[in-house]
């Protein structure tokens, strides 16, 4: 059973338009959350964590829903610029000091 | 904004030789990681470090891998015996504080050629 599993997609989406991804996770001790961004051959950026309470950043929305073990990452207004791999990655305390990565999630904004 | 430095950006290496990868954390940040992503594939987890030793390792970090931070500012990891499996992107990381309380900022990485 794998940590954490997003859909690879790809999201093609047209510019302007919302979008969002799930990432599950399987064990439920999980404590912290984040969502990275990654260009093609790139490092993941970290994006924003994600807070119990859902959190907002401009024209993201990042939301945790323990009761069904996963976090999900809202993009309105989509960019031209949004198109990367969004990664989520979680970490749970008896576990240590390591992050469980997804595969990521393509998305492409076209114009 | 202080960022995670690695070098080189590309290494090629012959089958068997031995490589080290460079990184030097963000100053003020008290744990580093080194994480591998095989192209096409997910960031993978190879080692955290903290306080001058390994708190954690994954079973990909094996007899072939050491880490070391050899000076104040400096984290290595060796790879003795590069296998051709070993090529993949390598990102050294490092957080403020342990236990998934703080994210992980990531270095540019390393692109590791085995032929």
């Amino acid at each position: 059973r794998k940590e954490v599993e997003q859909d690879p997609g790809p999201f093609n989406v047209p510019e302007g338009a919302t979008v969002a991804f799930n990432c599950t996770y399987s064990n439920s001790a999980s404590q912290s959350f984040f969502w990275y961004r990654q260009d093609c051959r790139k490092e993941p950026k970290l994006l924003m964590s994600v807070y119990s309470s859902g959190n907002e950043d401009g024209r993201f929305t990042a939301q945790l829903n323990r009761a069904s073990q996963y976090i999900s990452l809202l993009i309105r207004d989509s960019k031209l610029s949004d198109s990367a791999t969004y990664l989520c990655a979680v970490n749970t305390p008896n576990t240590g000091n390591q992050f469980y990565f997804g595969t990521g999630t393509s998305l492409t904004v076209i114009p | 904004e202080p960022e995670v430095t690695q070098t080189p950006s590309h290494q090629v290496t012959q089958m068997g030789q031995e490589v080290i990868l460079r990184c030097v954390p963000i100053s003020n940040h008290l744990y580093f990681y080194w994480y591998r992503q095989i192209l096409g594939q997910k960031v993978e987890f190879l080692v955290s470090f903290y306080n001058n030793e390994i708190s954690e390792k994954s079973e990909i970090f094996d007899d072939q891998f050491s880490v070391e931070r050899p000076d104040g500012s400096n984290f290595t990891l060796k790879i003795r015996s590069t296998k051709l499996e070993d090529s993949a992107m390598y990102f050294c990381a490092s957080s403020e504080v342990g236990q998934g309380n703080s994210p992980l900022h990531f270095g540019n990485g390393t692109r590791l050629t085995v032929t």
